[in-house]
């Protein structure tokens, strides 16, 4: 039962260099979401999913793309990489059926330093 | 819309003594809430959460909530800390019968003094 899983857990890149981070859940669920945690920040929501093929702009999407083409996976890009953009992401999930008072499932991170 | 206030970026206890963190929210409509730990090196986990009937809500490891409304409070406690409670932790809220966008606090440190 892996739940949400992230690739990669780590990642340095250079200034103006583009990547992809991979979420997959394994529990059906309908949305999916990116945060960004910073120190003292909490957490942000860049992008999110409502279902497969749908993507919306949450508090800070700047600099950042995502995709849906799976329901069990989503995608987020940086297309040119910023040092603001060093941060730890995380994936999380909702089975977004009924009640909205579900918890979300999160997976275990990425930590992205830009240089 | 929702808001959450989490007063206390740091709390510092001894082991053995009460944990008390502190959550207030703002919120239009009926409140879900949540508390969430974070342990270094890993995502949130759901601790408790309250969404309707009675309002004090037992979780894992020990800790509690109890949902005040007049009060807009949701805090975690727990009677005494162990040293294993020392982790990250983000209380949250959702609207009851609205979208499946939370809102988090900022977050709140908790450290345990041997």
């Amino acid at each position: 039962n892996a739940g949400v899983t992230q690739t990669p857990k780590f990642r340095v890149l250079k200034t103006g260099q583009s990547m992809t981070l991979l979420c997959a859940q394994d529990m059906n669920h309908e949305y999916m979401y990116w945060y960004r945690q910073d120190p003292g920040m909490g957490l942000r929501l860049i992008h999110y999913s409502v279902g497969e093929g749908t993507t919306a702009k949450g508090e800070v999407p700047d600099g950042y793309n995502v995709s849906r083409l799976k329901k069990q996976n989503f995608l987020l890009g940086l297309e040119s990489a910023a040092p603001s953009q060093t941060s730890v992401y995380f994936c999380a999930s909702v089975e977004g059926l009924g009640n909205s008072n579900q918890p979300q499932h999160f997976g275990d991170g990425t930590r992205l330093s830009i240089l | 819309a929702q808001s959450v206030t989490q007063l206390g970026s740091h709390v510092s206890v001894s082991e053995g003594a009460l944990v008390l963190l502190r959550c207030n929210y703002s919120s239009s409509v009926p409140p879900y809430l949540f508390w969430y730990v974070q342990y270094p090196n890993q995502g949130l986990q759901l601790l408790l959460k309250y969404t309707t009937g009675a309002t004090l809500v037992k979780g894992i490891n020990g800790f509690e909530a109890e949902f005040k409304k007049s009060e807009t409070s949701f805090h975690l406690t727990k009677p005494s800390a162990h040293m294993s409670d020392a982790a990250e932790y983000f209380c949250a809220v959702i609207l009851s019968g609205g979208s499946y966008i939370p809102t988090f606090g900022r977050g709140t440190s908790l450290i345990v003094h041997p």
